[in-house]
């Protein structure tokens, strides 16, 4: 079965960093674009980037360039985003997914992130 | 960057009638012959659930009363007839070109 496992919640202070996984099964992430959403709590989805793991090109939607640093490990089929210099801004669940095609057909059970004091 | 605006951003519809959703873009989403418009269901506390890719194609497994049509700047999603289990945001999305934007959503409401 083709399924993305992300890690769990997170609560941060503000200014620090978090690093966030997303464990591939059923697929190997070489063949894939790995995806990268945000959601603020009870506002709309987000995209902040694409990784190809095949060869580590990475695109970001700009606003996120300064933000996110997107990886991806083939040895354990993981795909990573990290956010730093967290405000409550980041405050939000953050899913990744799978494309096909330029389709999204895949997504994980997302990540809520909470930056407080 | 294109823009993609959805309306309305919310709409009550009475069991078994039908529900239309409008994504407009600010510029074509189409390419080589393709128009790259897909739309995506959520549920509170859950991922987005892909629905239509490329404008009109069902996913495998969706309900044939979700149906997309539209090309270039105007799209469609229609549901129909609406049944309790598609209360739901529903959001759509280009993949033409990155950035891969998504509509502001549309919350379906069932009466």
């Amino acid at each position: 079965e083709v399924q993305l496992q992300q890690s769990g919640a997170e609560l941060v202070r503000p200014g620090a960093l978090v690093k966030l996984s997303c464990k591939a099964s059923g697929f190997n992430i070489k063949d894939y674009y790995l995806h990268w959403v945000k959601q603020r709590p009870e506002e709309g989805l987000e995209w902040i980037g694409w990784i190809d793991p095949k060869n580590d090109n990475i695109i970001y939607e700009p606003k996120f360039q300064d933000k996110a640093s997107i990886t991806a490990d083939t040895s354990s089929n993981t795909a990573y985003l990290q956010l730093s210099s967290l405000t409550s801004e980041d405050t939000a669940v953050y899913y990744c997914a799978r494309e096909v095609r330029r389709v999204m057909d895949c997504w994980g059970q997302g990540t809520s992130v909470t930056v407080s004091s | 960057d294109i823009v993609l605006t959805q309306s309305p951003a919310s709409l009550a519809v009475s069991l078994g009638q039908r529900a239309t959703i409008s994504c407009k873009a600010s510029q074509s989403v189409d390419y080589d012959g393709d128009s790259y418009m897909n739309w995506y269901q959520q549920k509170p506390g859950q991922p987005p659930k892909l629905l239509i890719y490329a404008a009109s194609n069902l996913k495998s497994g969706i309900p044939a009363r979700f149906s997309g049509s539209g090309s270039g700047t105007d799209f469609t999603l229609n549901i129909h007839p609406v049944e309790e289990e598609d209360a739901a945001t529903y959001y759509c999305q280009k993949s033409n070109e990155d950035p891969y934007t998504f509509g502001g959503g549309t919350k379906l409401e069932i009466k």
